[in-house]
């Protein structure tokens, strides 16, 4: 059964600084996404990775996938507080029908 | 243009009455998915329909959900009857392909009393 898993789960951190959020999945997937989720409303696609060693940057935001580990990271560079959301990852597996949300990421940046 | 539109935005019934939701997915977006989503949680995925076909299933309570895509475009997830527990937000989600990121609608907010 794929399981993926995010960490940490919650994470409050200060205007500026940098932080890595990370979600390790179970087995061999197929490709990556990561969205983002404000309070009350629903999911906003951020990125798709297809491939191992791919990386995508939008802003403050890059995210990067190692398929060998079955690891992806989201790094935030220089927080500000328009960044605060909760950030899921989501792994899919075409072999089998399978899609699978982590348990998100609660970020809160402070100023 | 339009995203993905779900309604109602807000339900409340009462246990054991019947409910459904409707989604209109983005034009010329041939994958519909539906997800159920707790207070907290990640998405987890109830249905996903390739044009009119349903393909994915396997998370869906039979025994009390149905979902339907006539057409293979508009698609009504129903519940019935609804318990306690179906309490959630109900997502609405169409990609061009599979693969592809997913456009998820608003959802609709589902409280069973």
């Amino acid at each position: 059964e794929l399981k993926v898993e995010q960490n940490p789960l919650f994470l409050s951190m200060q205007e500026g600084k940098n932080y890595t959020i990370y979600c390790n999945y179970s087995t061999t997937s197929d490709r990556l996404y990561w969205y983002r989720q404000d309070p009350g409303k629903s999911l906003e696609s951020l990125f798709v990775l297809l491939s191992n060693g791919a990386v995508k940057q939008e802003g403050r935001l890059m995210a990067s996938l190692d398929t060998k580990a079955r690891l992806s990271t989201l790094h935030i560079t220089a927080a500000v507080h328009d960044l605060s959301a909760t950030y899921f990852c989501a792994v899919d597996m075409y072999n089998n029908n399978d899609m699978r949300f982590g348990a998100g990421t609660r970020l809160t940046v402070k100023p | 243009e339009a995203g993905v539109v779900q309604s109602p935005r807000y339900k409340i019934i009462e246990k054991k009455q019947p409910v459904a939701f409707w989604c209109n997915p983005i034009s010329g977006h041939n994958t519909l998915y539906w997800y159920l989503q707790n207070l907290g949680q990640g998405p987890e995925l109830l249905i996903r329909y390739e044009n009119e076909e349903a393909v994915d299933d396997s998370q869906l309570p039979k025994d009390r959900f149905s979902a339907e895509r006539l057409k293979g475009v508009d698609s009504t997830l129903k519940i019935q009857p609804a318990e306690l527990g179906d309490s959630a937000v109900y997502l609405c989600a169409s990609s061009l392909v599979r693969g592809a990121g997913q456009f998820f609608g608003p959802g609709t907010r589902l409280t069973v009393l």
